[in-house]
């Protein structure tokens, strides 16, 4: 089983819906979590950290579920601009070893 | 402030070959290290640094090398090519060792070895 785990879509989504996606982990020592959004062919670049108490910026929330071990993300009123891979990563353990996810594909369509 | 930058972007080795992938910040980060992406596979950690002088190895770090012997620059060496190192390399930074912290990378190298 691998460490972190996503589905990798891809999620076509019309413009202006409402997406989810969830990232599972095996480690439930993991102490960080992050979503990153990776464009084609670029470098990962930081979404949003997710805090034990979820949180939101802008038209993205996410969420961090300890006892079933997943985080999720969720954006709303999608733009064409969110068509994206986005990485789940966790850290596991003190220390910057961190563990990412296949990635979920996102296809935003108008 | 360029932040973390990767020469070269494209590069195509024969098997056995050796290079170097270069990397540096200008962030003043403690915090470096060198991850491959496959296709499926998501990033994989090969070796990273805590500070000058001091590396470990991450995940995948067999037919790596690296050294680091200023804050800012954090070289990846791979001693004898294998078709098996083409991937995309990504160098990246962190203000922390904590895990806590963005990481920042840099735009990548595409290798192919044949």
């Amino acid at each position: 089983r691998k460490e972190v785990e996503q589905d990798p879509g891809p999620f076509n989504v019309p413009e202006g819906a409402t997406v989810a996606f969830n990232c599972t982990y095996s480690n439930s020592a993991s102490q960080s979590f992050f979503w990153y959004r990776q464009d084609c062919r670029k470098e990962p670049k930081l979404l949003m950290s997710v805090y034990s108490s979820g949180n939101e910026d802008g038209r993205f929330t996410a969420q961090l579920n300890r006892a079933s071990q997943y985080i999720s993300l969720l954006i709303r009123d999608s733009k064409l601009s969110d068509s994206a891979t986005y990485l789940c990563v966790v850290n596991k353990a003190a220390g910057n070893k961190l563990t990412f996810g296949g990635g979920t594909r996102v296809l935003v369509k108008p | 402030n360029a932040g973390v930058t990767q020469t070269p972007k494209f590069q195509v080795l024969k098997t056995g070959q050796s290079m170097t992938l270069q990397c540096a910040q200008d962030m003043n980060h403690e915090y470096m290290s060198w991850y491959r992406q496959d296709p499926g596979m998501g990033l994989r950690l090969i070796h990273y640094s805590v500070g000058a002088g001091i590396t470990d190895q991450g995940e995948v770090p067999n037919g790596y090398n690296v050294s680091r012997s200023t804050t800012e620059d954090f070289p990846l060496r791979l001693l004898s090519a294998a078709p098996s190192q083409t991937s995309v390399y990504f160098c990246a930074s962190s203000y922390s060792i904590s895990g806590n912290y963005e990481q920042y990378f840099g735009p990548g190298t595409r290798l192919t070895v044949t």
